[in-house]
């Protein structure tokens, strides 16, 4: 089955933890990417990776690292995370059509 | 002026009604439109997915495209209780992957047993 895996789906921490929410995905799309999504904003993309190595800033980078070590990898680093932060996020992977994640709901105290 | 607006809602319909979910933008480079449904607390999922102008049909649900008035459409016949979700549209220049989908923050419906 196709799928695009996030973990955790549930994170609640503390402000400069430094936590990393992983994505795996299993259709071997070389596209992938990260969203969060807030009432009243909607999703907005924060980081996403055209190919193993290749990663550019989205709309809302700041705070925010990730890596693409492999492709089928993308995982998001919060170094230190802050209560603004707080948000559901996606992890989604797309050749022609866009597949997301179940999401991860991140509270930072 | 915002690149796509989407009313938010909440709208909510009796069981069986004929619901309308509309998207306006502003942007005419825009070539590839999308409706995804989001459940409560999961991702969202692709529903409809259409090129340029034109209707198209998938069991209830009709996705109209009109770009010279720059609006697209998402009807659902004999709605049921579990279409209830919230209902993104979304939209790019291009069908490849190298092309950013813009979406609108979503309209809540709940549909009543």
């Amino acid at each position: 089955e196709a799928q695009v895996t996030q973990n955790p789906r549930y994170l609640i921490t503390v402000t400069g933890k430094k936590l990393t929410v992983t994505c795996s995905q299993n259709m071997n799309h070389e596209y992938m990417s990260w969203y969060r999504q807030d009432p009243g904003l909607g999703l907005r993309q924060i980081y996403y990776s055209m190919n193993v190595e290749v990663t550019d800033k989205g709309d809302v980078p700041e705070g925010y690292k990730v890596s693409r070590k492999e492709k089928r990898n993308f995982p998001l680093i919060l170094e230190s995370p802050s209560p603004n932060q707080t948000s559901l996020y996606f992890c989604a992977s797309n050749d022609e059509k866009l597949f997301f994640g179940s999401g991860t709901q991140l509270s930072v105290l | 002026q915002k690149e796509v607006e989407q009313d938010p809602g909440p709208l909510s319909v009796p069981e069986g009604a004929i619901v309308s979910l509309n998207c306006t933008y502003s942007n005419s480079a825009f070539q590839y439109f999308m409706w995804y449904r989001q459940y409560s607390r999961k991702g969202p999922e692709l529903l409809m997915y259409t090129y340029s102008s034109g209707n198209k049909e998938d069991g209830r649900f009709t996705a109209q495209v009109d770009k010279s008035s720059k609006y697209i459409s998402l009807f659902i016949r004999d709605s049921q209780p579990s279409d209830s979700a919230t209902y993104l549209c979304a939209m790019s220049k291009g069908g490849g992957s190298n092309y950013k989908l813009t979406f609108g923050k979503g309209t809540l419906l709940t549909v009543n047993p």
